[in-house]
């Protein structure tokens, strides 16, 4: 079964850092780009970022929200995404989650459940 | 950023309707484009992509529709697990943009 399970979100002070993380299992990893979505409490999804396969350099492509703040990662070796979130603000605040990208069309197959991430003081 | 503007933002339908959720990007995205469902306190589903292509294992009752900017996703026969919030979402650009959601309601 295709399965993307995130984790690593909890609350954390404004300014604070956290890494979330993106398991993937049952279908080769390594051959796909990977996303990053969030959807803030009560409102619409909002795209965060991209990380391409190891054939594309392994680029990013980051929204301008998060640009010089989060930085997408991958290990193929361990079927795992990582999304390294510094400098967060309370507007972070969110469901994250992770999304396989087909290699064909380029858009999101497979939805991870997510993980809270809260920025409070 | 291309913007991508779906409506109605809220719809109530009644179980057996046909429901049409109309989404319109700001500018040309050929064919990429998405749907999404998603239900309270759930990861979205995907429906539909390359506008009109449904994605395995979704039923055709859901169908797409469109090329350019203009848009629609229908949904031929509202069945009580069908009540969530629709979502389309352009691929041809970054940054990828969402549409603000259509929820349907009984």
């Amino acid at each position: 079964e295709v399965q993307l399970v995130e984790s690593g979100g909890g609350l954390v002070q404004p300014g604070g850092s956290l890494r979330l993380s993106c398991a993937a299992s049952g279908f080769t990893f390594s051959d796909h780009y990977m996303d990053w979505v969030r959807q803030a409490p009560g409102k619409g999804l909002e795209w965060v970022g991209r990380i391409r396969k190891k054939a594309n350099s392994y680029t990013t492509e980051n929204a301008a929200s998060v640009k010089g703040r989060f930085t997408i990662s991958r290990d193929d070796s361990k079927n795992s995404l990582y999304l390294q979130m510094n400098s967060l603000k309370t507007e972070d605040t969110a469901v994250y989650y992770c999304a396989r990208i087909t290699p064909s069309e380029y858009y999101m197959d497979v939805w991870g459940k997510g993980t809270t991430v809260t920025v409070s003081s | 950023d291309i913007q991508m503007t779906q409506s109605p933002s809220s719809l109530s339908a009644s179980v057996g309707d046909r429901v049409t959720i109309t989404c319109r990007a700001s500018q040309g995205i050929r064919n990429c484009l998405a749907w999404f469902q998603q239900k309270p306190g759930k990861a979205p589903k995907s429906l539909i992509y390359a506008a009109s292509s449904l994605q395995s294992g979704v039923p055709s009752k859901f169908s797409g529709s469109g090329s350019g900017t203009d848009f629609t996703l229908t949904i031929s026969s509202l069945q009580p697990e069908d009540f969530a919030t629709y979502y389309c979402q352009q691929y041809s650009t970054y940054p990828l943009t969402f549409g603000g959601g259509t929820k349907v309601e009984i």
